[in-house]
């Protein structure tokens, strides 16, 4: 039974460019939230998906980024014209169901960095 | 004033002691409250969560909640070098479909 899977783990990318971040959920999982990290910080949240739908994108910049979660395949967030401030960890959780009511779980993480 | 704040840390405690980890929240609508573990470098595990107001214990680890205080703390007992990480507090209100993570707070136990 895998866990929650992110891709890449580490990515590198120069300002203005895009960054295409992946998470695939543990399975079963319909509910996927995504996190940013900075360093000495705790996990700010960003988006909650379910299967093709956006429910909360309130932690989301509205430039630059974006987030789908498509009826097939990884939930992707994607990051455009990327700036140094964009350096962070992005983490993926999945739960079966609402988190809080149900345990979410972690992946891996993506480690970003603009240069 | 954060939403979630905790002990700023860093936390020091011998091995054997007990750590205290402690966790304050406004939001009066929250229910759950999970405890994570981050190792540096990692991705956050869940160590224990609560929803009800008292203590809940699971081996070396109690959490505790009152509601009233909106407080929540994270005891662990019999320390190890292990256990030294950071140790995040999430906050759900499922009414509102919200999480809120805390910074975290690092403890390190000394051999």
């Amino acid at each position: 039974n895998a866990g929650v899977m992110q891709n890449p783990r580490h990515l590198v990318r120069r300002r203005g460019q895009e960054a295409r971040l992946r998470c695939s959920p543990m399975k079963g999982h319909s509910h996927v939230y995504w996190y940013r990290q900075l360093p000495e910080e705790g996990l700010k949240f960003m988006v909650y998906l379910q299967k093709e739908n956006i429910i909360d994108e309130s932690g989301m910049p509205k430039e630059r980024f974006s987030a789908e979660f498509p009826k097939e395949g990884p939930s992707i967030l994607r990051i455009q014209q990327v700036v140094r401030g964009d350096s962070a960890a992005y983490f993926c959780a999945s739960s079966m169901g609402l988190a809080g009511v149900e345990t979410q779980y972690f992946g891996p993480g993506t480690r970003l960095l603009v240069l | 004033q954060k939403e979630v704040e905790q002990n700023s840390g860093p936390l020091s405690v011998p091995e054997g002691a007990i750590a205290s980890l402690n966790c304050t929240y406004s939001d009066r609508g929250s229910q759950s409250f999970f405890w994570y573990r981050q190792y540096s470098g990692k991705s956050p595990e869940l160590i224990m969560f609560i929803y009800s107001n008292g203590d809940k214990e699971d081996g070396r680890f109690t959490a505790q909640l009152n509601k009233a205080s909106q407080y929540v703390s994270l005891l662990i007992r019999d320390s190890q070098p292990s256990d030294s990480a950071t140790y995040l507090c999430a906050v759900y209100n499922t009414n509102a479909g919200k999480s809120t993570f805390g910074d975290g707070t690092t403890l390190t136990v000394k051999p």
